[in-house]
This record gives structure tokens, C-alpha cells and sequence, in this order.
């Protein structure tokens, strides 16, 4: 997994309590981004972070917090879960290869939430 | 926002067969990409391109930016090549690079 470590790997929680998913890093690249993958949506971008301190939202962020106060540590915290944050959490990692490229990401193993 | 199609949703075919599986986008994009993710497994990337074509093995993926399309192709399928194969987008900003968009996925199935 491209040195990126995801935890936890499962989680059962339940609504109205607060998550949070941690994503390690030890490649040292610059943007990390956090993805939510459904039936029938796919992956779909939550937030992402183009350095230190630096973040973004996504498509579907409404929900989610982020944090990134170390180059290797992406958080995404659910402040209050919901059932409808139920879904395995993909963190990825990339480095830009140039003006106007795209870059490859390399993801993490995946966390599935259960939020009942 | 890009709109990712991907066709089929679904396909089943038998060991040997050769595979295509296609990709449009809505708007244009600084690259393309080709991510495999098994059963219960992590997500690979198996390409990025932004022009012509690439080849890695059985795989080979196209592109026409013309016309916003992209193909993968797998050569003498194998039971192991079963997958969903994800389409996605990259759009590239002045900051950086944002986030994928993705295409729902194709679940591909080899029978021997």
C-alpha cells in the first residue's frame, strides 16, 4: 500500500457520537486526499490537503472535518456520525510530476464505518 | 464539475477473451486514470495518461482527448484479471492537483 497505513481498519459506532480516522504516511508526499466509496456513487472526494495546515473540501464534505499538522498525518473526524456516513473511507496519498500533469495516488487498505 | 460514464457496469466473459472496457468524461482534464480494486481488496493504480496510449503487460489504455474518451483493453484474459476497473479524472489546478473523479466502476468476471 505505497507505505500508507489506515486506522482503523473497522469501526461500529453509533449516531451522534464522534469518529475520527487517521491516515500515516511514510513517503513523504505532498497531498493527501480522503475518498468515501458507496454502492452506486463510487468514490467521491471528501476533503484533501495540498500541505501542512492546508486543506480543502470535496465533493461531498458536509459532515467531515480534516486536519493535517504533520506531512505523514491526515485525521477526517465525523463530529457527529450519522447513518448516512456509513461506508469504507479510502485515504490516498500523491506527488506532483509536473505543471499541468496529472499524479498518480496510491491508496490506503480502507476503513469501514458502521454507523448504527 | 466532470461527469465520469463508464460501460459497461458489469462484465462477464470467458479466460482467453479480449477485454474492452470504455470511459467519457464531460470536461476537459489534465490526465486520466485506470485504478483496479479486487474483492474486498485495496485500490492499484494501473495507469495515468494524458494523451495516446500505454501498455503494461495484457493492459493497454487509450486515450482521445478530442473526443473525451478513453478505453482499457485486456489481452488474453485471465480468471485472476477479475475486478471492478475504475475510471478517473484529474483536473489540474494552479496550487496543485484536486482529487479524482470517478467513474462508478466496472465489475469484470473471467471464467475459465
Amino acid at each position: 500500500d505505497a507505505g500508507i497505513t489506515q486506522s482503523p481498519r473497522h469501526k461500529v459506532t453509533e449516531t451522534g457520537t464522534p469518529v475520527t480516522l487517521r491516515c500515516h504516511q511514510t513517503e513523504n508526499h505532498r497531498y493527501m486526499y480522503w475518498y468515501r466509496q458507496d454502492p452506486g456513487h463510487g468514490l467521491r472526494l471528501i476533503h484533501y490537503s495540498y500541505v501542512v495546515k492546508d486543506t480543502d473540501k470535496g465533493e461531498v464534505s458536509d459532515g467531515y472535518s480534516v486536519s493535517r499538522s504533520k506531512t505523514e498525518d491526515f485525521l477526517l473526524t465525523l463530529e457527529s456520525a450519522t447513518s448516512s456516513q456509513t461506508s469504507v473511507y479510502f485515504c490516498a496519498i500523491s506527488e506532483s510530476v509536473g505543471t499541468g500533469w496529472g499524479n498518480i495516488q496510491y491508496f490506503g487498505a480502507g476503513t469501514r464505518l458502521s454507523v448504527l | 464539475k466532470n461527469e465520469v460514464e463508464q460501460s459497461p457496469q458489469n462484465l462477464t466473459a470467458q479466460e482467453g477473451e479480449f477485454i474492452t472496457i470504455n470511459c467519457s468524461y464531460s470536461v476537459g482534464i489534465s490526465a486520466l486514470h485506470w485504478l483496479q480494486q479486487h474483492p474486498g481488496g485495496g485500490i492499484v493504480s494501473l495507469f495515468m495518461l494524458s494523451s495516446g496510449k500505454k501498455k503494461h503487460g495484457r493492459l493497454i489504455a487509450t486515450i482521445n482527448i478530442q473526443e473525451k474518451h478513453s478505453s482499457l483493453h485486456i489481452t488474453a484474459s485471465h480468471p485472476r484479471d477479475s475486478a471492478v476497473y475504475i475510471c478517473a479524472v484529474s483536473m489540474y489546478s494552479g496550487g496543485g492537483a484536486d482529487g479524482l473523479t470517478f467513474g462508478k466502476g466496472t465489475h469484470l468476471i473471467i471464467q475459465p
